[in-house]
């Protein structure tokens, strides 16, 4: 059973448009959402998170929505860029006893913004 | 920093051998984790580490082992590879005081 899922396996955006990558979830004890990008052989890094407790969180060209009564998020990357093309993988943060916190990760949407 | 360093890059391995993949970081951090990135799937939790002498499974343990002697080092021992073992493996760390990970480059590993 997915925790996590990200249903759109890919999405393709003109350079300069809105990209929204959405991310649902089922389990009501994650408080904390990530989202990850990853390049084709390199690991994935760190791009923008949002604590349950709050409904938006913006970095730049990136926010992330929360929506805890859908238990669905979502990141909007406005202007896209070439360089935004990569895996973006959505993640959940859950205490998971003896003082660790594991993140469970979505399937990644494979974004392609074309110039 | 060289943040979080993963060797090998590439490994191919015969049914049955056995490896280690090693994984260190430089930041200090007491969480470490293992993971692995089959094609179209997510990462799965394969074991991980709150501290130096302390590990716990995650969602995949099996046919892994791990070790935590430092802090820095977290190695993944692999003793009868197997097919389904072929996967990319991603090592992590994280700090105390916030959520995000840190991720290595990556193994690729290919069992034959």
């Amino acid at each position: 059973d997915q925790q996590v899922k990200q249903n759109s396996p890919s999405l393709s955006v003109q350079e300069g448009r809105i990209s929204i990558l959405n991310c649902d979830y089922t389990n009501s004890m994650f408080d904390y959402f990530l989202w990850y990008k990853k390049y084709p052989a390199e690991g994935p890094t760190f791009l923008i998170s949002i604590s349950s407790i709050k409904d938006k969180n913006e970095d730049g060209r990136f926010t992330v929505f929360l929506n805890k009564s859908a238990k669905h998020l979502s990141l909007h990357i406005v202007p896209s860029q070439p360089g935004d093309s990569a895996v973006y993988f959505c993640a959940a943060s859950a205490y998971s006893g003896a003082g660790s916190y594991q993140l469970t990760f979505g399937k990644g949407t494979k974004l392609s913004v074309i110039p | 920093n060289a943040g979080v360093t993963q060797t090998p890059k590439f490994r191919i391995l015969k049914i049955g051998q056995s490896m280690t993949l090693q994984c260190a970081q430089d930041m200090n951090h007491n969480y470490m984790y293992w993971y692995r990135q089959d094609p179209g799937m997510g990462l799965k939790l394969i074991y991980y580490s709150v501290g130096a002498g302390i590990t716990d499974k995650g969602e995949v343990p099996n046919g892994y082992n791990v070790s935590r002697s430092t802090t820095e080092d977290f190695p993944l021992r692999l003793e009868l590879a197997a097919p389904s073992q072929t996967s990319v493996y991603f090592c992590a760390s994280k700090g105390p005081s916030y959520n995000e990970q840190f991720f290595g480059p990556g193994t690729r590993l290919t069992v034959l």
